[in-house]
């Protein structure tokens, strides 16, 4: 089945030791979502590539870097990761080039900070 | 700025109820709305959308009403179901080319059998 593919399902990290999470997808799909989410909190866009067109949230902290090298994949690097950074990350593809498209999500990462 | 609302962490209904869920949005350029569902530890599945130009979208137990006017948007889940306990997020998009999808914090939603 075509579907968005997170590893890995967990992780755990040291303070400031920097982590990368992946997201594969087989959907084909344009437009590549990372969202970072805490607990009772909406899910909070990051950025997004479509196609390799990056586009960064104003808010986003520059801890937080991203790359991808080619249409089926997409990484999300924490430079230096804090204990505020502990949250469930959630990759997400969606067709393009219009947005009246539904999102595809993975199954989520959940990154804890020691 | 929060510019999608969900007032509501959570709701309890018996099952066989209605369930109504609700969100409200500030952007007057979004133009198309999703209801995801998501249970703990996995990610938000898709569920219904609506776009701007129809005021109501139905698929099986589920329909979404679209309030433009009000900015407002609802699903209705009929019957629920136990299955149905889960956290509700809605998401808007807007026609700007952004490809951005903004969220609401969810609702929690308990269906008692």
């Amino acid at each position: 089945d075509a579907m968005v593919i997170q590893n890995p399902r967990y992780q755990v990290t040291q303070f400031g030791k920097p982590v990368t999470l992946s997201c594969s997808q087989t959907l084909n799909h344009n437009v590549m979502y990372w969202y970072q989410q805490k607990s009772s909190q909406a899910p909070k866009l990051l950025f997004h590539y479509y196609d390799k067109d990056f586009n960064n949230e104003a808010d986003t902290p520059d801890n937080f870097q991203s790359r991808r090298p080619n249409t089926s994949f997409c990484f999300l690097d924490i430079r230096s990761p804090g204990l505020g950074d502990a949250a469930m990350y959630l990759c997400a593809t969606s067709r393009g080039p219009t947005t009246n498209e539904k999102l595809f999500f993975g199954s989520g990462t959940q990154l804890s900070v020691l | 700025d929060q510019q999608v609302k969900q007032n509501s962490p959570s709701l309890s209904v018996q099952e066989g109820r209605i369930s109504i869920l609700n969100c409200d949005y500030t952007n007057s350029m979004f133009d198309y709305f999703l209801w995801y569902k998501k249970y703990p530890a996995e990610g938000p599945t898709f569920l219904i959308s609506i776009s701007s130009i129809k005021d109501k979208n139905e698929d099986g137990r589920f329909t979404v009403f679209l309030n433009k006017s009000a900015k407002h948007l609802s699903l209705h889940i009929v019957p629920s179901q136990p299955g149905d306990s889960a956290v509700y997020f809605c998401a808007a998009s807007d026609a700007s080319g952004t490809y951005k999808y903004i969220f609401g914090t969810g609702t929690r939603l308990k269906v008692l059998a």
